[in-house]
């Protein structure tokens, strides 16, 4: 059974800051990993997917890199903004179901 | 482009009492996903569609719940009857595929059910 979990529970920086959240999964067997983000009452909002065959992907400030043997990803945000204060949540789907666990997600502030 | 549409956006009910939440996903996206999210944990899934037939249900609570998604288009999402614990979001997403490139998950804002 796959289980997704995400360290650290809660971060706060300066802005401006380079940061790195992690993810691991204990499932090695994914189709693909996502990063999400949550807004206080919203949704979730797709960052970034990374395909199994994949080991990195890029969006502006944002990258996201996966080693499945290791069962671990981490997003880096680079410098950080106020406006990047958010939930942080990582998905893993796998390829038997094509099913995707959520882990509890990373809340990040950053201080103006 | 439309997002995936939910209502009602909150309810609030008594125990034992009935609720129903509908969503509509993006246009051609042939999966469909019901997700439950309690304050501070991550979203877990309840049920996943493909068109119009389930991919996943086992953690669905069938006592209780139950979900169709008629025409492969729109989907209900039923609770009788509701019990405290079932305060939560219910988050409606979609995607083009299950599989493939266009497996990215678009998720609605959410219904925010309070069973009080």
């Amino acid at each position: 059974k796959q289980e997704v979990t995400q360290i650290p529970a809660a971060l706060s920086v300066p802005e401006g800051e380079n940061l790195v959240l992690n993810c691991s999964f204990t499932d090695s067997a994914i189709y693909n990993l996502q990063w999400f983000r949550q807004d206080p009452g919203k949704g979730l909002t797709s960052l970034l997917l990374i395909q199994s065959s994949q080991r990195e992907q890029t969006s502006g400030r944002l990258n996201a890199s996966l080693d499945k043997s290791s069962g671990r990803s981490t997003l880096y945000i680079a410098a950080s903004q106020p406006g990047d204060s958010a939930t942080y949540l990582c998905a893993a789907t796998n390829t038997g179901g094509f099913k995707t666990i959520f882990g509890a997600g990373t809340r990040l502030f950053v201080k103006a | 482009e439309a997002g995936v549409a939910q209502s009602p956006r909150y309810k609030i009910i008594e125990k034992r009492q009935s609720v129903a939440f509908w969503c509509n996903p993006i246009s051609g996206h042939a999966t469909l996903y019901w997700y439950q999210q309690i304050l501070g944990q991550g979203p877990k899934l309840l049920i996943q569609f493909q068109n119009n037939g389930v991919v996943d249900d086992s953690q669905l609570p069938k006592d209780r719940f139950s979900a169709e998604r008629l025409k492969g288009v729109d989907s209900t999402l039923k609770i009788q009857p509701a019990k405290l614990e079932d305060s939560a979001v219910y988050l409606c997403a979609s995607s083009l595929l299950l599989r493939g490139p266009g497996n990215t998950i678009y998720f609605g804002e959410g219904s925010w059910l309070t069973v009080v």
